[in-house]
């Protein structure tokens, strides 16, 4: 089975622009997480999806948004791009939605605000 | 709310030995899963090990062995016969054990360098 999938894997944009960015789950995974890893803050949870809803929800301003589709695919969207999003983007999927369940990671988009 | 604190930034250890990696959580609930992940430099998080914080044995999967203390929600990783390849930054994770909870809470993460 293909591993979890995240594109673009680089990203450069400046302030004030907006980014969409891109997470495919293992086939037949309906769970899918995000994670912003940066020097400063470490890993913190952004949100998750579970059958094209949210269901939960990180401290996070409402510039970071998210939806999933029916195929589980999610996106993850950030508005009027500011320094400090410049971070590493991670997604992970699980397969369905028990406690049971392991997270499998993705590669990282690596997103660079200017 | 949880957290986890991993008190040693960096760490390094001569390839073939031992080393230790610590990690303290807290938590107001009985039931949760912890875990350890590695990410080395390619940034690809991978999980190593986990553990069901009801079962008492503590998990081992090949040279990676934990020490799981409850009570003193304490949560170590010994990992035996150090390899390069084990070089990487060492994550420790908290996880509740609910349907629908798959929010990690992650420490900062140690840096392990393995010196040949």
């Amino acid at each position: 089975k293909a591993g979890v999938t995240q594109t673009p894997r680089y990203l450069i944009k400046t302030r004030g622009q907006q980014v969409t960015l891109s997470c495919s789950p293992i086939s037949g995974h309906r769970s899918v997480s995000w994670y912003q890893q940066t020097p400063g803050q470490g890993l913190q949870f952004l949100f998750e999806y579970f059958s094209e809803t949210q269901r939960n929800k990180g401290n996070f301003p409402g510039r970071f948004s998210g939806r999933q589709f029916s195929n589980s695919r999610s996106e993850m969207n950030v508005s009027t791009l500011e320094l400090g999003d410049s971070a590493l983007y991670l997604c992970a999927s699980s397969p369905w939605d028990s406690p049971t369940d392991t997270q499998y990671f993705g590669p990282g988009t690596r997103l660079t605000v200017l | 709310a949880q957290t986890v604190t991993q008190s040693q930034p960096e760490m390094s250890v001569q390839e073939a030995e031992t080393v230790t990696l610590s990690c303290t959580y807290d938590t107001s609930e009985s039931d949760y899963y912890l875990f350890w992940y590695k990410q080395p430099p390619s940034r690809q998080m991978i999980l190593v090990i986990r553990q069901e914080a009801y079962k008492q044995q503590n998990a081992t999967e090949n040279r990676f062995s934990v020490n799981f203390q409850k009570a003193a929600k304490s949560f170590s990783l010994k990992i035996s016969d150090s390899q390069l390849g084990d070089a990487a930054m060492y994550f420790c994770a908290y996880r509740r054990r609910i349907q629908g909870a798959q929010k990690l809470v992650f420490g900062q993460g140690t840096r392990l360098t393995i010196n040949p």
